[in-house]
């Protein structure tokens, strides 16, 4: 049964890089037909993706954020992580790692989620 | 950008109920269309898959449809761990999106 678990931290200030990291349990990052993913959720809202990260290094983002998010694996460590620069109150969220199946780069659907965790961006 | 939309955004309803949870896409997305579940201070769960395939555990009451535009989530009878919200969400293109999601709640 494969298992993710968010790490980092739960409060961020204004202006500053959000970090997480994702640790993948009961599988491993580098199977073939897999896309490791950042999906979060604004407090009582909807689910927003974020982007993907393949374990060869290929990525796809969500064009609203692009410009702000940085995503890299670690295959030794069966890890991913996020990163997100110039944080704003915005961006306060449950974030999510999640798995997607998928082929050529393209996602079929997000089977296995993390538990999440709440980031809040404030001075 | 490929928008969802579901509407309404909450449903009341009483167990053994039949419900039909409708989600509409902004372009044609084919049957690129997911369903999950999810309940207070949980993750979401990934139910139904490519507009109509049940996920392997998910109990026989749910069941999808639709292609195109137009889909639905249909639960036969409701049952009390079934009151949680749910999310459609296309995988036609990036970037993948959801619906705001419908709240299914106790009459």
């Amino acid at each position: 049964q494969v298992q993710l678990q968010e790490s980092g931290p739960g409060l961020v200030k204004p202006s500053q890089t959000l970090s997480l990291t994702c640790t993948v349990s009961g599988g491993s990052i580098s199977s073939t037909g897999y896309y490791w993913n950042w999906i979060r959720q604004h407090p009582g809202k909807g689910l927003e993706w974020i982007g993907y990260i393949h374990y060869s290094g290929r990525t796809y983002y969500n064009p609203s954020l692009r410009s702000r998010v940085t995503l890299s694996v670690d295959t030794s460590k069966n890890q991913f992580s996020l990163k997100m620069t110039s944080v704003t109150a915005a961006d306060t969220a449950v974030y999510y790692c999640v798995r997607g199946e998928g082929f050529e780069d393209l996602l079929y659907y997000f089977d296995y989620w993390g538990q999440g965790t709440l980031v809040t961006v404030s001075s | 950008d490929i928008q969802m939309t579901q509407s309404p955004s909450s449903l009341s309803a009483s167990v053994g109920d039949r419900v039909t949870i409708p989600c509409r896409a902004s372009q044609s997305i084919s049957s690129y269309l997911n369903w999950y579940q999810q309940k207070p201070g949980k993750a979401p769960k990934l139910l139904i898959s490519g507009a109509s395939s049940l996920q392997s555990g998910v109990p026989s009451r749910f069941s999808g449809s639709g292609s195109g535009t137009d889909f639905t989530l249909t639960i036969s009878s409701l049952q009390p761990e079934d009151f949680a919200t749910y999310y459609c969400q296309q995988s036609y293109s990036i970037p993948y999106s959801f619906g705001q999601g419908t709240k299914l709640e106790i009459k």
